[in-house]
């Protein structure tokens, strides 16, 4: 099984702020992750796919990048609804999530 | 637009089964691949089932294989999970979610999601 590894547990930040959040895949899983963005008592939100590309309506303030075995979500400049967990999922080899970052308000 | 709407969930003892529903609307529900997520309370995303669009094709977590069944009915756009010998540690909220892109093959990214059913296995 492939573990992702998320760093770090929590960042906190206020708002204007940029995030980098970090994804570590226990073994090489190519450009197949995921970001997903969790509001506290509300389902995922898939944010970026194949590591870099933003889904459907995600704005420009969320970029991912990396490849192979480490990855990155970066929200540029932070605005109250971004404070939430963060996940990571990876699909080359079935699918596993990683524990999650959460992004709290300093 | 697109809705996942899950039911059935509820309070019941080890040992015992469960059937959850997802009544999906608002896109071509035959066309997608779809899947089954776990999130027990405070914990992470846990990837438990998906099925094909033809429904024929259907692949299990390792701690879910041979307990559980996935299952649709496309003419009633309708996702099941049928879940037996449930243990405490199936303890979470039931997520139905829509694989990204329609087509035969899955992508395994879950752009759509029900607001999920919680499933409590305790003594």
């Amino acid at each position: 099984e492939i573990v992702l590894t998320q760093s770090p547990a929590t960042l906190s930040l206020s708002p204007g702020e940029r995030a980098t959040l970090s994804c570590r895949a226990s073994q090489n899983v190519s450009i197949y992750l995921a970001w997903y963005q969790q509001i506290p008592g509300q389902a995922p939100r898939l944010l970026i796919y194949d590591a870099s590309n933003r889904a459907t309506g995600i704005p420009a303030r969320f970029s991912g990048s990396g490849s192979g075995t480490d990855f990155s979500l970066t929200i540029s400049s932070l605005e109250p609804d971004d404070f939430a967990v963060y996940h990571c999922q990876q699909r080359a080899k079935w699918f596993t999530f990683g524990p999650g970052t959460k992004v709290d308000m300093k | 637009q697109v809705q996942l709407v899950e039911s059935g969930g509820g309070v019941v003892q080890p040992g015992s089964s469960l059937r959850l529903s997802c009544a999906a609307s608002g896109f071509t529900f035959s066309s997608y691949v779809m899947h089954w997520v776990r999130q027990a309370p405070g914990k992470g995303l846990d990837w438990v089932a998906v099925i094909l669009h033809d429904g024929i094709n259907k692949y299990y977590a390792d701690s879910v294989q041979g307990r559980f069944t996935i299952s649709r009915d496309n003419s009633k756009n309708t996702l099941y999970l049928q879940m037996n010998s449930l243990r405490v540690e199936d303890t979470a909220v039931y997520y139905c979610t829509k694989d990204w892109r329609s087509g035969p093959h899955y992508t395994a990214y879950f752009d759509s999601w029900g607001q999920g059913t919680l499933v409590t296995v305790s003594s």
